[in-house]
């Protein structure tokens, strides 16, 4: 599995959108991007997952280059509810997943 | 729809004493299940996961070990707490191949 790479900590204000950047430079032809979404005291909750160009949903969009060794997690309008530790995986379909450290997002009034 | 249940949700113990924690799961059959470890401010290591009752993959080399006896039900065990088994134990299940996993309360352990 491709090894991830994203900022240990972000900090961020109400209202504000927020892109997190994950670098996969390894990743494999058959690899999807996930990121996760942790809040303290509580198990991580799928977010959004693509292969390539951008995914949309209700709670973030995500942006993958050509290339695809980077990925981009947007999430629009941030609240202090948004505050979490947010992880970006690299998945092939086989019965793992590996969870780096994550970034920390704090969101500020 | 699909539930996983996690129990007890605190749990202190002292050094050198057992350990068993038990993660169910409603609304599925054959999950793959998963035992995840994160320590304070810290990611998710992962522990154990198996495909089918009786199959335990161990990825990480400690003084814990898991069990599957029925389809939906995934226990972690040890025979003797060690101070760095402190931790927030999360158990997590998956359809087939990995692409959405859940996860569960997670059960809090202090080893004192």
């Amino acid at each position: 599995l491709a090894k991830t790479t994203q900022p240990i900590s972000m900090d961020s204000y109400e209202g504000q959108e927020v892109n997190i950047t994950c670098s996969h430079n390894n990743i494999a032809t058959n690899d999807y991007i996930t990121w996760y979404q942790q809040f303290p005291s509580q198990g991580p909750r799928f977010i959004i997952q693509g292969y390539k160009t951008k995914v949309t949903n209700e709670v973030a969009s995500l942006f993958i280059p050509a290339d695809r060794k980077s990925s981009t997690l947007s999430l629009p309008r941030v609240s202090l509810s948004d505050t979490a530790v947010y992880y970006c995986l690299v998945v092939n379909g086989s019965y793992k997943l590996i969870f780096g450290s994550g970034t920390r997002l704090l969101v500020r009034p | 729809s699909q539930t996983i249940h996690q129990w007890p949700a605190t749990l202190v113990q002292p050094v050198g004493s057992p350990l068993s924690l038990e993660c169910t799961v409603e609304g599925t059959s054959n999950p793959n299940l998963y035992w995840y470890r994160q320590a304070a401010g810290r990611g998710l290591q992962l522990l154990f996961y198996s495909v089918g009752i009786g199959q335990i993959s161990s990825e990480v080399p400690q003084n814990l070990s898991a069990s599957r006896p029925q389809d939906r039900q995934f226990i972690l065990s040890s025979k003797k707490l060690l101070l760095s088994d402190s931790g927030f134990y999360l158990c997590a299940w998956t359809e087939g191949t990995v692409y959405e996993q859940y996860f569960g309360p997670g059960t809090r352990l202090t080893v004192t």
